[in-house]
């Protein structure tokens, strides 16, 4: 069965103060890890997806890594508005295996 | 692009009454619909895949006469809950995907549904 484990479980930064969200999973054959955010009371919101190992994709202040055990979601001088939720996924055969998520807060 | 619409996005009802949540792709054509449930602080947990044309896949654990869905076309699934109970009380997610294979899923806001 797969499994994705991400932490820390909530994340506080100052504005400007860089860190790293962690998703360790096991798959039976990886077809695709993805990130997500999600706001309060919203569904996910698609940012990412990375298929092999060494793999990175970035967009604005987020960057995505992934080896054969484990992504991070890179977050570069984070702003207050990128306080949310952050799912990581992966996907083997045709559904995909969420887990608990990371909630990051940002405070000016 | 990929837009996914769920309505209603709130619905608070008596026990035993029958809810229907309606999904639509608004700007692609979905050959896959996933239903979605998640609780609090817990991450989201697949209840079906639903193909358009054809029956929906369950989940282990998920009662298909409970949660009646119907893909009727490439841009909307239904789900239905059917004499709902308060422990159907939940933030029900629907996602679509453009594609099969690895495409991504991309989720409507979802329907909190409060069953007094």
């Amino acid at each position: 069965e797969d499994q994705v484990t991400q932490s820390p479980e909530a994340l506080r930064l100052q504005e400007g103060e860089s860190s790293s969200l962690n998703c360790s999973y096991t798959v039976s054959g990886l077809r695709g890890l993805f990130w997500y955010r999600q706001d309060p009371g919203k569904g996910p919101e698609f940012l990412f997806t990375l298929y092999s190992a060494g793999e990175e994709k970035e967009k604005e202040r987020l960057k995505a890594t992934l080896t054969k055990k484990e992504s991070f979601l890179h977050i570069t001088a984070p702003k207050p508005e990128d306080s949310a939720t952050y799912l990581c996924a992966v996907q083997s055969n045709y559904k995909l295996t969420f887990g608990k998520g990371t909630l990051l807060t940002v405070n000016p | 692009g990929a837009v996914v619409s769920q309505h209603p996005s709130w619905v608070i009802c008596k026990s035993g009454t029958s809810v229907k949540i309606e999904c639509r792709s608004l700007d692609f054509q979905a050959t896959t619909m996933f239903w979605y449930r998640q609780f609090p602080k817990q991450s989201l947990m697949l209840m079906a895949t639903s193909n358009e044309g054809s029956k929906a896949t369950y989940e282990q654990g998920v009662e298909k006469d409970k949660f009646l869905i119907n893909h009727a076309s490439l841009t909307l699934s239904t789900l239905t809950v059917t004499s709902a109970h308060p422990e159907d009380s939940s933030f029900y997610i629907c996602s679509a995907r453009i594609l099969a294979g690895n495409q991504p899923q991309h989720f409507g806001d979802g329907t909190r549904l409060s069953i007094l």
